[in-house]
């Protein structure tokens, strides 16, 4: 039972540049999240899904999308990627409500 | 929605001491709150949490008390050791965006020995 499983862990991005983090848990959870985390700040939600095909914004969508084709795979599309994007990401997973289950995070620099 | 308000932003005790973080939040409707701590380039692990129909929940040297009243929550720990020194961050339940949970900004907690 691997949990929450995160890839890749770290990326160098140039400015303008795509890509997409990798999220994949085997909890069959139907809750998934994606945060992201700045140097001393709290996590902030990007997005969220309650079940496969339901994908919705949190707080701080803009520049990202998301799909939820399985229950256990939740992917974050970055589009033009800008610095401001610098940030840790995790992806969690839970059973709605209560406790959630956090991915090992990817670190994402934006130059 | 919810915001969640966590206080102080750090905290240094010495090795037997206690600490104590306090949050505060906003959302009435909000009925769970863990705490998490998360070292130093790891994720956040959750250490205890406590439901709205719970007022206290102990674990061992960690505890966590709930005012539903007054909207605030708090962590203890008490005879910290070194190893306790991490991030602490709180969270309360939003019954907007899917259950998600909403965090405080963190306490860098520092226990020297």
């Amino acid at each position: 039972n691997a949990g929450v499983t995160q890839t890749p862990k770290f990326r160098i991005l140039k400015i303008g540049q795509s890509m997409t983090l990798q999220c994949t848990q085997d909890m069959n959870h139907n809750y998934m999240y994606w945060y992201r985390q700045d140097p001393g700040m709290g996590l902030k939600l990007i997005y969220y899904s309650v079940g496969a095909g339901i994908t919705d914004k949190g707080e701080v969508p803009n520049g990202y999308n998301v799909s939820r084709s399985t229950t256990e795979d939740f992917p974050l599309r970055l589009e033009l990627a800008a610095p401001s994007q610098t940030s840790v990401y995790f992806c969690a997973s839970g059973t709605g409500g209560e406790t959630q289950y956090f991915g090992p995070g990817t670190r994402l620099l934006v130059l | 929605g919810e915001n969640v308000e966590q206080h102080p932003s750090t905290l240094s005790v010495q090795e037997g001491d206690s600490a104590v973080i306090k949050c505060t939040y906003s959302d009435s409707a909000s009925n769970y709150f863990p705490w998490y701590k998360q070292e130093l380039g790891k994720r956040p692990q959750l250490i205890i949490d406590i439901r709205s129909n719970v007022g206290e929940k102990k674990d061992q040297r960690i505890a966590v008390t709930l005012n539903k009243t007054a909207k605030h929550f708090s962590l203890h720990i008490t005879e910290t050791q070194p190893e306790d020194s991490a991030v602490y961050f709180c969270a309360a339940n939003s019954n907007q965006a899917g259950t998600a949970l909403i965090f405080g900004k963190g306490t860098t907690l520092s226990v020297s020995s």
